[in-house]
């Protein structure tokens, strides 16, 4: 069975650094057939796609973003972290994980079938 | 990129039937066929309906179907129950390689 769980700090100090991490289990982020993705969605507001990463380490990010952000892999402990840097209070938002999206190619593409289940970051001082 | 368009809120009584419209532009949903539908109730994460315009994975219910015409996707669900209250997010794959997600809609069924 396939699960996804984030972990991290819930409180982030301004201008400080956002890091998250999402374990997962039941599948090998190696096997190479799906792209790992974080998701957030600020309160009472709906879902905003911050990146993908391939386990080669390809990502794709929002453009849209404001706060610079980093996404990497790391396949011998079957995990892939966020990094977003200088956070303002506009960056506070449950911060989820799920397996999928990224670059669709031969006509195929991966939604984001399993989700973690998600982790609330306050950016406050 | 923007977001796509969805109504902010449909409702219907138990047994009907109702459709959230899903609109982009021709540079994600108009070209692709990777438009993809969640269910988020209160408190939890989203869960996967419909990929790929109008397929459902395993263990959804026949009762949601989507379809798609030029730049406006649309998910419908027949036959409402009250555990279809919840919000749903479209979402398209676009040309820049990005992911774009709906506004959201609140789905009341009354």
């Amino acid at each position: 069975q396939v699960q996804l769980q984030e972990s991290g700090p819930g409180l982030v100090k301004p201008s400080q650094t956002l890091s998250l991490t999402c374990t997962v289990s039941g599948v090998s982020i190696s096997s190479g057939v799906y792209y790992w993705s974080w998701v957030r969605q600020h309160p009472g507001k709906g879902l905003e796609w911050i990146g993908s990463i391939y386990y080669s380490g390809t990502t794709y990010y929002n453009p849209a973003l404001k706060s610079p952000v980093s996404i990497s892999v790391d396949t011998s402990k079957n995990q892939f972290s966020l990094k977003l840097r200088s956070v303002t209070a506009a960056d506070t938002a449950v911060y989820y994980c799920a397996r999928g999206a990224g670059y669709c190619s031969g006509g195929t593409c991966h939604p984001l079938d399993y989700w973690g289940q998600g982790t609330l970051v306050t950016v406050s001082s | 990129q923007s977001a796509l368009t969805q109504p902010a809120s449909v409702s219907g009584s138990p047994g009907q039937s109702i459709t959230i419209s899903c609109t982009g532009t021709s540079y994600d949903i108009g070209i692709y066929k990777f438009v993809s539908w969640y269910q988020q109730h209160p408190g939890k994460a989203p869960k996967l309906m419909i990929f790929d315009v109008n397929n459902r994975p395993s263990g959804v219910s026949n009762r949601f179907s989507g379809s798609k015409s030029g730049n406006t996707a649309s998910l419908t669900i027949s036959g409402l129950q009250a555990e279809d209250e919840a919000d749903y997010y479209c979402s398209s794959y676009t040309i820049s390689s990005t992911w774009v997600f709906g506004g959201g809609t609140k789905l009341t069924v009354l």
